[in-house]
């Protein structure tokens, strides 16, 4: 299976800055058929189940707000909320989906500072 | 809009088998691919299994010696089943569907979850 390490653990960022959290992969999640990182970023809420923000990488889901972002290939890939808002505070997991099983990484906690 | 929601007992005892229902309205089960998913504290979200209703059913390697998942398109319904449960398999178990038609794990929308405790 492909493992996802998610880093930091944790971060905590002040309303209106930006937040950035680090996913790496144990091998390439580049579809070659595709030629699309098989990437996504879930968020989660208390209580809720996780929803997805960006496939692809990159690409946002719609209703995504645009703050949210993300860039990388292969095996080293970035979400970005460039300006933190209270409503934002969650877990945030990176998936892959280039191989069977797919699989997720342990989530990354974003808080108020 | 397409919801799902699962359901099934809360606790099950160790050894005996888990059985699950989502319940999808707004859409049919027999387009997308759905798939059932757990989260726990001791793994994360762990990805169960995947059933299309003309491409079949595909199992987590881990789990495909103890796990069925199958469809009831009479009911709009997905059933999981999980036999000889340990500790080790309570979790919040969720369903889900791919994003569009063709997609197998870009997973939107999700059900709520149901927590499933094994104990004694």
């Amino acid at each position: 299976d492909i493992v996802m390490t998610q880093s930091p653990d944790s971060l905590a960022v002040s309303l209106g800055e930006r937040a950035t959290i680090n996913c790496k992969s144990s091998q390439s999640v580049f579809h070659t058929s595709d030629k699309k990182n098989f990437l996504g970023w879930y968020q989660q809420k208390p209580g809720q189940p996780p929803k997805l923000l960006l496939y692809w990488a990159s690409t946002r889901e719609s209703g995504v707000p645009d703050r949210f972002s993300g860039s990388g290939s292969e095996t080293d890939f970035t979400l970005t909320i460039s300006s933190l808002q209270a409503e934002d505070v969650a877990v945030y997991f990176c998936q892959q989906y280039v191989t069977v099983p797919p699989t997720f990484g342990q989530g990354t906690t974003v808080d108020i500072k | 809009q397409v919801q799902l929601r699962e359901s099934g007992p809360g606790l099950v005892k160790p050894s005996e088998t888990l059985s699950l229902i989502c319940s999808v309205s707004g859409g049919s089960i027999t387009t997308y691919y759905w798939s059932w998913l757990r989260q726990s504290a001791g793994k994360g979200l762990e990805w169960i299994a995947h059933f299309h209703n003309t491409g079949g059913t595909i199992y987590n390697p881990s789990l495909k010696n103890r796990v069925t998942m199958s469809g009831d398109t009479s009911n709009n319904q997905l059933s999981l089943r999980l036999t000889s449960v340990t500790a080790a398999d309570t979790a919040i178990y969720f369903c889900a569907r791919g994003r569009l038609s063709g997609s197998w794990y870009e997973f939107n929308p999700w059900g709520q979850g149901t927590l499933v405790t094994v104990s004694s």
